[in-house]
């Protein structure tokens, strides 16, 4: 089974500044996703095929990185962009998660 | 619009069995698989199992082999988890969520499903 790890496991920004979360797999992946969760709420699609953003996703999230390290960058951190962040991979079965990065109010 | 709809909260005892629903609408439910997906605070999201609609192929992480059964009724545009007989730590949220066709990352979610299971 792939271990995926995130770090930080918080992260605390003022609004507008940008946040650079980091995603490492414990073995070579072709393929990530990441997700976003609000308290109290499913998770969201952000991001598929490491730097694709899911219909409707702002411009100001982008994704990167290859073999076994991944981040996601929010270029310009508002208000709703407060969450919890989790990647994901799906390369080999069982696709796993991390566990996540929040990121909350500086 | 794509829409997964989960079953109500659920209070059970240790021992009890349990069966918890995820009906999709919005699209050609055979055509994507489907997931779930356990959360328990602090522990993150593990993806238990997926299974095909159309033809109710399943996989299973090995985590979950045997604890679970997750079945679908196409007709009905309706997938399940169940449980034989819970266990406390069983314990938490469930999500179903529909992977991209033709692709295995998780593009819509449903709302959650909280079990709790207590004596």
């Amino acid at each position: 089974e792939i271990v995926m790890t995130q770090s930080p496991a918080t992260l605390s920004v003022s609004p507008g500044e940008r946040a650079t979360l980091s995603c490492r797999a414990s073995q070579s992946l072709s393929t990530l996703a990441w997700y976003q969760q609000k308290p109290g709420q499913a998770p969201r699609l952000l991001i598929y095929g490491t730097s694709t953003r899911a219909t409707g996703i702002p411009a100001r999230f982008s994704g990167s990185g290859s073999g076994t390290e991944f981040t996601l960058t929010i270029s310009s951190l508002q208000s709703e962009d407060f969450a919890v962040y989790y990647c994901q991979q799906y390369h080999n079965w069982p696709f796993t998660f991390g566990p996540g990065t929040k990121v909350d109010i500086k | 619009e794509v829409q997964l709809v989960q079953s109500g909260a659920e209070v059970k005892k240790p021992g009890e069995s349990l069966k918890i629903s995820c009906k999709g609408s919005g699209y050609s439910f055979s055509s994507n698989w489907i997931g779930w997906v356990r959360q328990v605070p602090g522990k993150g999201q593990e993806l238990m199992g997926i299974i095909y609609p159309y033809d109710s192929d399943t996989r299973y992480s090995p985590s979950f082999q045997g604890q679970v059964t997750i079945s679908a009724d196409r007709s009905i545009s309706t997938a399940y988890l169940q449980w034989g007989g819970l266990k406390a730590s069983d314990t938490a949220m469930y999500y179903c969520a529909r992977l991209r066709y033709l692709d295995w990352f998780l593009d819509f979610w449903g709302q959650g499903t909280l079990v709790t299971v207590s004596s």
